[in-house]
């Protein structure tokens, strides 16, 4: 089975400041990664994801995020958040052999900071 | 508009009580699971399906059961209530996942007293 961690429960950081929510996961197989983003009293929506290929993924408002086989992480950057990218964000993995069970991250919470 | 319903948004039940949890999608997705939400733990999937008449339990299955009669259609259903159970579930569906990712409904909001 596969696990998640996001070390962070709470970021806070200024507008205009750089940021990155920390992901690590734990595998024997290969894995598929995403980053999920979850606004206040609303479901979660696709951020971005990692299938292959370019270990640099981007969105299209502006995060970015790096698969490093080596460390096992995903984390999830922005080089200069706004207030409307306060929310919560959940980092997720399913395996290559079982890409329909998805295991989820406790989530962090970005609060962004006029 | 297309996308995952979920009914009830809010639920209060009494202990021992069981009650159907709704979960309807409209974009012909095959791929349907149903999350629950605990502060401080993320989500933890409960069950899922891979098409209409195919289920499998997740991780937390216990207490729960489903069925998929439909493509459009996949109940949750909690058969004795337990304080345990109260939680934010939500449902979710997909095309294809590994490209798309999951749709999520809004959630529906559990209380168990």
């Amino acid at each position: 089975a596969q696990s998640v961690t996001q070390l962070d429960s709470q970021v806070p950081v200024f507008e205009e400041a750089p940021v990155e929510l920390r992901c690590n996961y734990s595998s024997s197989v290969s894995v598929y990664l995403f980053w999920y983003v979850q606004y206040p009293n609303q479901g979660l929506q696709l951020l971005l994801k990692y299938l292959s290929g370019s270990t640099l993924v981007e969105s299209i408002n502006g995060f970015e995020a790096e698969f490093n086989k080596s460390q096992t992480s995903f984390h999830l950057r922005k080089p200069s958040v706004h207030i409307s990218d306060t929310a919560e964000y959940f980092c997720a993995v399913s395996s290559r052999y079982n890409f329909n069970k998805f295991y989820f991250g406790s989530g962090t919470k970005l609060n962004v900071k006029p | 508009n297309a996308g995952v319903t979920q009914t009830p948004k809010f639920q209060v039940l009494k202990t021992g009580q069981s009650m159907t949890l709704q979960c309807a999608q409209d974009m012909n997705h095959e791929y349907m699971s149903w999350y629950r939400q605990d502060p401080g733990m993320g989500l933890r999937l409960i069950h899922y399906s891979v098409g209409a008449g195919i289920t499998d339990q997740g991780e937390v299955p216990n207490g729960y059961n489903v069925s998929r009669s439909t493509t459009e259609d996949f109940p949750l259903r909690l058969l004795s209530a337990a304080p345990s159970q109260t939680s934010v579930y939500f449902c979710a569906s997909s095309y294809a996942v590994t490209n798309y990712g999951y749709t999520f409904g809004s959630g529906t909001r559990l209380t168990v007293v």
